[in-house]
């Protein structure tokens, strides 16, 4: 099976960086998502890293290390608008399942 | 807006009833996946159709049952309701069989409330 482990909680200030880390145990993988997720809103997808290294997309940045089996989501110049949950996922089953951490609820103050 | 719509936005029902949500993919998506999100449980999968064939499984339970329509269209249907039931539902759509970059498109959700 999968399991996903994720900080359950991040505080941040505006304008700062905040790394929010996820270290997966899985059969079979297909690469590490990201998506961030507004309160009674829908996932949306912001990152796909499916080989080791770093991967950026404006503000936000993933990182994969597939020999730790560890990756993190970097997000830069952060803004009140970025307060939401984050949540890894991988990839299973030829990519047709996704698998989600548990979510970081992130929480960026002024 | 990810060009996923689900219906209805909200269900308030009782233990033991039946109950039907309905989902719409993206225009030329032909994968529908179902998701069950609650507070203890996160966001679970429980089954994706691809063009009409059950292609995936999760941890969906006995009790419900999906299908997806020749329109694409799917519905999932959850019977003999339990108060542990109540959750949001999501509905996403990818274009494949699979997931390109694991990229899924989800829809609003329905929010299901068992008394």
């Amino acid at each position: 099976g999968q399991s996903l482990e994720q900080p359950s909680e991040v505080t941040a200030v505006e304008g700062a960086i905040v790394q929010i880390n996820c270290t997966y145990q899985t059969s079979g993988f297909y690469g590490l998502s990201w998506y961030q997720q507004h309160d009674g809103g829908a996932p949306t997808f912001l990152s796909y890293n499916g080989l080791d290294g770093l991967e950026e997309t404006g503000r936000f940045s993933s990182f994969l290390s597939r020999s730790d089996s560890y990756g993190y989501l970097l997000l830069q110049e952060l803004q009140m608008k970025d307060s939401a949950s984050y949540f890894c996922a991988v990839g299973a089953g030829g990519g047709n399942k996704l698998t989600f951490g548990t979510g970081t609820q992130l929480k960026v103050e002024l | 807006d990810s060009g996923v719509t689900q219906t209805p936005k909200h269900l308030i029902t009782a233990t033991g009833q039946r109950v039907t949500l309905r989902c719409s993919p993206r225009s030329g998506d032909l994968s529908v996946y179902w998701y069950q999100q609650s507070l203890d449980q996160g966001l679970q999968f429980l089954i994706q159709y691809y063009n009409g064939e059950e292609r995936a499984k999760g941890n969906i339970l006995e009790r419900f049952s999906a299908q997806q329509f020749p329109d694409l269209h799917s519905e999932l249907n959850l019977s003999s309701l339990e108060l542990g039931d109540s959750a949001l539902y999501f509905c996403a759509s990818s274009p494949g069989r699979g997931t390109v970059y694991n990229e899924q498109f989800f829809g609003p959700g329905t929010r299901l409330t068992v008394l």
